[in-house]
């Protein structure tokens, strides 16, 4: 299968500093990413979709300031967390599809955020 | 509104068979997916289904009926390792793929 990468698997950061995940599909290109955020013992809860090139959609409760989306390219999406607090301590996961008609999305391997 | 059920939690023996169920109702469908994720980790695909009946893959099987808007997933010679979260997911109309809360599966030995 395809392979995306998301980096870092682990990030420990300060309450009130900002955080960058990257997510690169390393052998196709994601017209679409997917970024996903599951708490312990929970599914996974989509956050946005962003597809290459536009502004990002995203879920209802979702704070658009707070997680910042860039997919200026087809390989790389990015998820910043500004202003991080303790409560944005979760697992988050990217993953990306080719196209609209494509069925599989690939998974990222997930970043473990901390906020202390 | 759309929705995926499947059990929260369910004990198996190693070596024996485990059968875990997914219900949905969702706005169109394009496709059922099977997932497994060890704790901490990020899901890996087991299966689709798009078709009546039953795909067979090694150990996993899957098997789907869509007027009965049902799946399950079927393991065989159950090994320590299969402990894990086995997530269903739907692909709507949208081409959203819609997820269930995930069955967290124990094994004894």
């Amino acid at each position: 299968g395809a392979v995306v990468s998301q980096h870092p698997s682990r990030v420990i950061c300060k309450s009130g500093t900002s955080v960058k995940i990257e997510c690169r599909s390393l052998d196709f290109q994601a017209t679409t990413m997917f970024w996903y955020r599951q708490f312990p013992k929970q599914s996974l809860m989509l956050m946005a979709t962003s597809n290459e090139g536009s502004k990002a959609t995203y879920e209802q409760g979702v704070e658009k300031d707070k997680f910042l989306i860039n997919h200026a390219s087809l390989t790389l999406s990015t998820l910043t967390v500004t202003s991080a607090h303790p409560e944005d301590s979760s697992f988050y996961i990217c993953s990306a599809r080719g196209y609209q008609g494509d069925t599989e999305a690939f998974f990222g391997q997930g970043t473990r955020l901390t906020v202390v | 509104g759309q929705n995926i059920d499947q059990p929260t939690e369910m004990t198996a023996t190693e070596g024996a068979i485990v059968q875990i169920n997914c219900t949905y109702q969702t706005s169109g469908f394009n496709g059922l997916f099977w997932y497994q994720q060890h704790a901490g980790e990020a899901p890996t695909f087991l299966s689709y289904n798009v078709l009546d009946g039953l795909e067979e893959k090694g150990r996993f099987s899957s098997f789907l009926s869509r007027s009965k808007g049902y799946s399950y997933l079927l393991l065989k010679e159950l090994q320590m390792k299969d402990s894990a979260s086995y997530l269903c997911a739907v692909i709507d109309s949208n081409y959203q793929l819609i997820w269930g809360a995930g069955t967290k599966l124990i094994i004894k030995p």
